[in-house]
């Protein structure tokens, strides 16, 4: 079975710093899709940033990168220059079918600091 | 065009009660998804739709639950004699499958149903 771990609940960040937040997953399969997602008070999903498996390279939207670690199983989201709209919760999700029935971790609550 | 909308945004009822929420997905979306999210965790996958068809059900989804899409549009979610366990945000989303990559999602700002 798939399960994807976020083991900071909570971080924070003085804005125009920057900050990693983690994931981690399991997964017996070697084409899968990764995913962070930001809900803000209002409630709604945003994505963040996609990550395909078969790629190398880790993907980067503008102040957003990732540090894709495939053999690890690790999927961190770095956030450079923080604004005070980052603040959000933060989910990583794992995709195995290409279908969006997603898997997503626990979460992790990001405040950021004036 | 706004988004996937959903209505109502919040909803209470009496254990017992059935209910039922509506989910319009961006217009041109062929695929619609159902998720629960409770408090403290990520959403979980319940259901999802391509068209008006019903492709893949989850675990989660009881008999006590159904979902319908009838014209391949906007989609109903019902829960029947409602439990205090099924207090949750319901969650739809919305997507254009036509490759074989995961595409991009497209979430409403769900319904928070409970359950007294």
């Amino acid at each position: 079975a798939q399960t994807v771990t976020q083991s900071q609940p909570e971080m924070s960040v003085q804005e125009a710093e920057t900050v990693t937040l983690s994931c981690t997953y399991d997964t017996s399969e070697s084409d899968y899709y990764l995913f962070w997602y930001k809900q803000p008070p209002s409630r709604q999903m945003i994505l963040v940033i996609r990550q395909e498996a078969y790629k190398q390279q880790n993907a980067t939207e503008n102040r957003f990168s990732v540090n894709f670690q495939k053999a690890a199983k690790s999927f961190s989201l770095k956030i450079s220059d923080s604004q005070l709209g980052d603040a959000a919760m933060y989910f990583c999700a794992f995709d195995q079918t290409g279908a969006n029935n997603l898997f997503f971790g626990t979460g992790t609550r990001l405040t950021v600091i004036p | 065009d706004t988004g996937v909308s959903q209505d109502p945004r919040h909803k209470i009822t009496k254990r017992g009660q059935n209910v039922t929420f509506r989910c319009d997905p961006i217009s041109e979306h062929n695929r619609l998804y159902w998720y629960r999210q409770t408090l403290g965790q990520g959403p979980e996958f319940l259901t999802y739709f391509q068209n008006e068809a019903q492709l893949e059900k989850s675990r989660l989804l009881s008999d006590r639950f159904s979902a319908e899409r009838p014209k391949g549009s906007f989609s109903t979610l019902e829960i029947q004699r409602t439990e205090q366990g099924d207090s949750a945000m319901y969650l739809c989303a919305s997507s254009l499958s036509g490759g074989a990559l995961s595409e991009k999602l497209f979430f409403g700002s769900g319904t928070q149903l409970s359950v007294l």
